[in-house]
């Protein structure tokens, strides 16, 4: 199957600090990506849905101006975490689209740790 | 606005039960239904897929099923072996992303 690597895998940063998130289709071109973000023993939660050349679209209650998400290109979306604090501790996955959207072919990266100390 | 909900949040078998997850949505106007595991501080693995028009997938000792006039979907394992233990989520896709259960968190035994 298709490819989503997810980078840094573990972060660990100050509070006030801003951290970045790098999600990438190794061998496909992916014009939709989602990030999500997991709480322990939670499920995964939507933040917002990236489309290359365009804004986010962030879900109910994720502050955009906490979390910026740059799709610049069709293999690359990037989720930012600007002054981070405590409480953004959390694991960050991203999934890639390979083509239509209800066709069900999502593809999930390892996920990213982050620990605000 | 789509809910998921799966039971049992917990689950310990010995090795070599067959066992059988449950999912169930809110919302039947669903595109598709997945079923993913997630081990401890990993992503997520694919494991069935399910169209709407679909009513199973099997895949190894996996089967899933889907019944969307009644917003359910099981997930049978059979034979279960201590490297099953896992979480296994299920989502359903109504719009364009995924919405994750909280999981099941199946522990087998040997």
């Amino acid at each position: 199957g298709a490819v989503v690597s997810q980078h840094p895998s573990r972060v660990i940063c100050k509070s006030g600090t801003s951290v970045k998130i790098e999600c990438r289709s190794l061998d496909f071109q992916a014009t939709t990506m989602f990030w999500y973000r997991q709480f322990p023993k939670k499920s995964l939660m939507l933040m917002a849905t990236s489309n290359e050349g365009s804004k986010a679209t962030y879900e109910q209650g994720v502050e955009k101006d906490k979390f910026l998400i740059n799709h610049a290109s069709l293999t690359l979306s990037t989720l930012t975490v600007t002054s981070a604090h405590p409480e953004d501790s959390s694991f960050y996955i991203c999934s890639a689209a390979t083509g239509a959207l209800n066709t069900g072919e999502l593809f999930f990266g390892e996920g990213s740790r982050l620990t605000v100390l | 606005k789509q809910e998921v909900t799966q039971i049992p949040a917990a689950l310990s078998v010995p090795e070599g039960e067959n066992l059988v997850l449950n999912c169930s949505f809110t919302d039947s106007a669903i595109y598709n239904l997945q079923w993913f595991r997630q081990d401890p501080g990993k992503g997520l693995t694919s494991l069935l897929l399910i169209q709407s028009s679909q009513r199973e997938q099997t895949s190894g000792r996996l089967n899933a099923s889907l019944d969307k006039s009644s917003g359910r979907s099981t997930l049978y394992i059979a034979a279960s072996q201590p490297g099953d233990s896992a979480t296994y989520l299920c989502a359903a896709q109504a719009g364009t992303a995924l919405i994750f259960g909280k999981g099941t968190t199946l522990s087998v035994s040997s």
